[in-house]
């Protein structure tokens, strides 16, 4: 039971144009939301948070949007470089669960 | 350099040898995690351990056992590895138990049992 979905596999989008990546969960106890990139032979590392008491949280050309109501998060990236190419999971935690992530999105930006 | 590090990278084995993939972290964290990564599935836990002699299942965690003898090493044990464990492994160090921290992944071990 997948209880944070990232219904698309993969994004491309021109560099310079904004990049909107969607997540979704069905757990209503979680309660913090985390991306992490993912470059090829390495490791996930951490982009940017979001706690359930805001709605929103800016950091640089990355800024994280969440809608408790519809249990849907989204990373905007804006503008976007090609070195922002790489796999963006998404993940959600409470304190009563350890983190559960998504199964990813290819963000692919083209010069 | 503050790091989470697992070796070895790279593992093909044969079903039943078993194997061990080590991660130590130096950054006097608390908190370890092992993951697996799959195609279509993303990153499951398989074990996890909030302090040194403290572990605990995660969603994945039949064929697998962990120790933590030291707070810096969370060995992954696969006492008899079989092919549906071919998949990229994840070792993870956070702060503090707390599931509000940001985790710090290694690079992680590519293992394939033929």
């Amino acid at each position: 039971d997948q209880q944070v979905k990232q219904n698309s596999p993969s994004l491309s989008v021109q560099e310079g144009r904004i990049s909107i990546l969607n997540c979704d969960y069905t757990n209503s106890m979680f309660d913090y939301f985390l991306w992490y990139k993912k470059y090829p032979a390495e490791g996930p590392t951490f982009l940017i948070s979001i706690s359930s008491i805001k709605d929103k949280n800016e950091d640089g050309r990355f800024t994280v949007f969440l809608n408790k109501s519809a249990k849907h998060l989204s990373l905007h990236i804006v503008p976007s470089q090609p070195g922002d190419s790489a796999v963006y999971f998404c993940a959600a935690s409470s304190l009563e669960r350890d983190m559960r992530f998504g199964a990813g999105t290819r963000l692919t930006v083209k010069p | 350099e503050a790091q989470v590090t697992q070796n070895p990278r790279y593992l093909i084995t044969v079903t039943g040898k078993k194997l061990t993939v080590t991660c130590s972290q130096n950054m006097n964290h608390e908190y370890m995690s092992w993951y697996r990564q799959d195609p279509g599935l993303g990153l499951r836990q398989i074990y996890y351990s909030m302090n040194v002699e403290v572990t605990d299942k995660g969603d994945v965690p039949e064929g697998y056992k962990v120790s933590r003898k030291e707070k810096r090493n969370f060995p992954l044990i696969l006492e008899s590895p079989s092919p549906n464990q071919t998949s990229l492994y994840f070792c993870a160090s956070s702060l503090s138990s707390s599931s509000y921290n940001e985790q710090f992944f290694g690079p992680g071990t590519r293992l394939t049992v033929l």
